[in-house]
């Protein structure tokens, strides 16, 4: 079966300081992958979506980048946290085009201070 | 840009009271799906709905797709504190190349009192 894993689930970071979260796949090959972020237990934006290596778009400009260095792995880095960053970061991917229901990770609550 | 509105944002109930939640919009969507989050994780797969008219039902909860494809709704029977959460309803983007990008919701946070 399928399995997502996205960690660490808590970060605190001070201001400035790099950021990188880790999700990988396992159990399928060739997935889309996500990048969502959540505000205050709301609704999920898009941040960045992959649909194969090396290749990323980005939904919203921000302070943030994504990187898939191998097909079941996604990225998610800054070089400068802001403080605007904090939220709860979740990581999915879709099936496609055999569904378009998405599976999420646990997330990851950061916390910029 | 494709939007879904979510509505009641916040909902307190007593057990056993029922309830349901909108979601609509303006634009069509291929598909719609809801989810259930607990605080702390991940939202999970309740339903997807293809077929306009479409109602399909999981236990105490009904959910229905509207006949143009424009909106959602979940109703639920009885509610049981267990049915505590956030609600999330997405829809798959309907025509050109999507890549499977959903559309959220804002989602209902719905709390059920014993």
């Amino acid at each position: 079966s399928q399995t997502i894993h996205q960690w660490p689930a808590t970060l605190v970071q001070p201001v400035g300081s790099p950021l990188s979260l880790e999700c990988t796949v396992e159990g399928t090959s060739n997935p889309n992958l996500y990048w969502y972020r959540q505000a205050a237990g709301r609704g999920l934006q898009l941040l960045f979506y992959s649909v194969g290596i090396g290749q990323i778009s980005s939904e919203v400009p921000q302070n943030l980048s994504a990187s898939r260095p191998q097909d079941r792995q996604f990225i998610l880095s800054s070089k400068k946290l802001l403080l605007s960053d904090s939220g709860f970061y979740l990581c999915a991917w879709i099936r496609v085009p055999f569904g378009t229901e998405a599976f999420f990770g646990q997330g990851t609550r950061l916390t910029v201070v | 840009t494709q939007l879904l509105e979510q509505s009641p944002q916040f909902l307190s109930i007593q057990e056993g009271e029922n309830l349901t939640v909108y979601c609509n919009s303006s634009s069509v969507f291929s598909s719609l799906q809801w989810y259930r989050q607990e605080p702390g994780e991940g939202p999970v797969l309740l339903v997807t709905v293809v077929t306009g008219g479409e109602v399909k039902k999981l236990k105490r909860l009904t959910f229905q797709f509207g006949d143009a494809r424009k909106d959602s709704s979940l109703h639920i029977t009885a509610a049981q504190p267990g049915d505590t959460g956030l609600y999330l309803c997405a829809g798959e983007n309907a025509g050109g190349t999507s890549y499977g990008k959903l559309t959220f919701g804002q989602g209902t946070i719905l709390t059920v009192h014993p």
